[in-house]
């Protein structure tokens, strides 16, 4: 099973400031055949589901601010979000889909407000 | 619009069963496969099992294999979770999650959630 492991577990941001989020896995899930990195990433606020909000390791789900991009390839990836507002306060999760089963995820990033 | 609407979940003693729903509207149910994700305090979110779109293949996480069933009614547009004999470290929310056919891309929409609680 391939594990993913998020760095740091939790993070203070000021608000306007950037947020930096980095998962790495256990091996690389990078698709040769269609050299796409099958990596997502969501948010999930409290009493929520997660949400989507990055795939394909860099492409930006429909709808959400231009303010968060991914970016990375094989085994590290980084989650960034440029100025960080209120409601960016949640728990980060990535989550592969690579080598399936199992669908695996980082054991999330909480971000709050310094 | 997108809708995954969960019922099902409460408290139950060790051993016992319980089943969860998602019924799905908005979309072609039968032309998605979805997953069943449980998140828990100590575990955070734990992937638990995924049916395709035709029903016919299910894949399980190694800890509810032989206690938990995925299905599907198409005709209804509703997945089911049937969970036996059911131990404490069942505990948690679950979510149901929508995938592609093929069940190779990133969970779009999520249900609400479903909490389980299993203690004596």
């Amino acid at each position: 099973d391939i594990v993913m492991t998020q760095s740091p577990d939790s993070l203070a941001v000021s608000l306007g400031e950037r947020a930096t989020i980095t998962c790495k896995s256990s091996q690389s899930v990078l698709r040769s055949s269609s050299n796409t990195n099958y990596l997502a990433w969501y948010q999930q606020k409290p009493g929520q589901p997660p949400k989507l909000i990055i795939y394909w390791a860099s492409y930006r789900e429909s709808g959400v601010p231009d303010r968060f991009s991914g970016s990375g390839s094989g085994t590290e990836f980084t989650l960034t979000i440029n100025n960080f507002q209120a409601e960016d306060v949640a728990v980060y999760y990535c989550q592969q889909h690579s080598q399936t089963p199992p669908w695996t995820f980082g054991q999330g990033t909480r971000v709050e407000i310094k | 619009q997108v809708k995954l609407v969960q019922s099902g979940g409460g408290v139950v003693q060790p051993g016992r069963a319980l089943r969860l729903s998602c019924a799905a509207s908005g979309f072609s149910f039968g032309l998605y496969s979805f997953h069943w994700v449980r998140q828990t305090p100590g575990k955070g979110l734990e992937w638990v099992a995924v049916m395709s779109a035709d029903g016919r293949k299910t894949f399980y996480t190694d800890p509810v294999k032989g206690r938990f069933t995925v299905s599907r009614d198409n005709s209804k547009n509703i997945l089911y979770l049937a969970m036996n004999s059911l131990r404490v470290e069942d505990t948690g929310m679950y979510y149901c999650a929508r995938d592609t056919t093929a069940a190779e891309r990133e969970f779009d929409y999520w249900g609400q959630g479903s909490l389980v609680t299993v203690s004596s």
